[in-house]
């Protein structure tokens, strides 16, 4: 199957201070990802889609502001939190979109990046 | 609105098969039934995705049934390492459609 990395796989930051996490595809172009959230005990949550080019599309009750996505290549998008508080403390996954090819078309799942905002 | 509907959690014996189920009442023609599982600490890990026909790779069978309103994940010999929360998600495979992750099914495999 195809692989998606992430980075860091965790990361402890100050409050106030700004943290960058990257999504890569490693063997496949992906023209669409995603960027989810998930607190302790609770299911993933998707935050925004993610369109090579093109602005990222939030999910309601995101703040696209605060969750700046940017996806300026096929196999690259980050997710950087700014300001960020106690609150954004969480596991964010990425995922990415195999749209044609051997795989058929599904999502590919990075192993995720804890936060954890002090 | 929850697409579909699953156990809360399950457990099975290791080295016998385990049967999810997955109620999707409410699947549309052209939705397709996927299947992830998280394990903890983990991204989901794609298991298997169809429409209509059953379907088996190297990780598990899925057993849709002919009105589509249910399917069964099959893992055919569980083993220690399948523990994890399995999720069945109905999803359009047009542009750019979600997933959409409900609780799943907690399923612990038991030495």
């Amino acid at each position: 199957g195809a692989v998606v990395s992430q980075h860091p796989s965790w990361v402890i930051c100050k409050s106030g201070t700004s943290v960058k996490i990257e999504c890569r595809s490693l063997d496949f172009q992906a023209t669409t990802m995603f960027w989810y959230r998930q607190f302790p005990k609770q299911s993933l949550m998707l935050m925004a889609t993610s369109n090579e080019g093109s602005k990222a599309t939030y999910e309601q009750g995101v703040e696209k502001d605060k969750f700046l996505i940017n996806h300026a290549s096929l196999t690259l998008s980050t997710l950087t939190v700014t300001s960020a508080h106690p609150e954004d403390s969480s596991f964010y996954i990425c995922s990415a979109r195999v749209v044609a090819g051997v795989w058929m078309e599904t999502q590919y799942f990075g192993p995720g990046t804890r936060l954890l905002v002090l | 609105d929850a697409k579909t509907t699953q156990p809360t959690s399950m457990d099975c014996a290791e080295g016998r098969a385990a049967n999810l189920p997955c109620n999707h009442s409410t699947i549309s023609g052209n939705e397709y039934v996927y299947w992830y599982r998280q394990i903890h600490s983990q991204g989901p890990q794609y298991i298997i995705h169809g429409l209509k026909n059953n379907e088996t790779n190297e990780m598990a069978s899925l057993i849709i049934t002919e009105d589509r309103k249910s399917s069964t994940l099959i893992l055919p010999h569980a083993t220690l390492r399948d523990t994890a929360v399995y999720y069945c998600i109905v999803r359009g495979n047009f542009g750019n459609e979600k997933l959409t992750f409900g609780t799943g099914t907690r399923l612990t495999i038991i030495p």
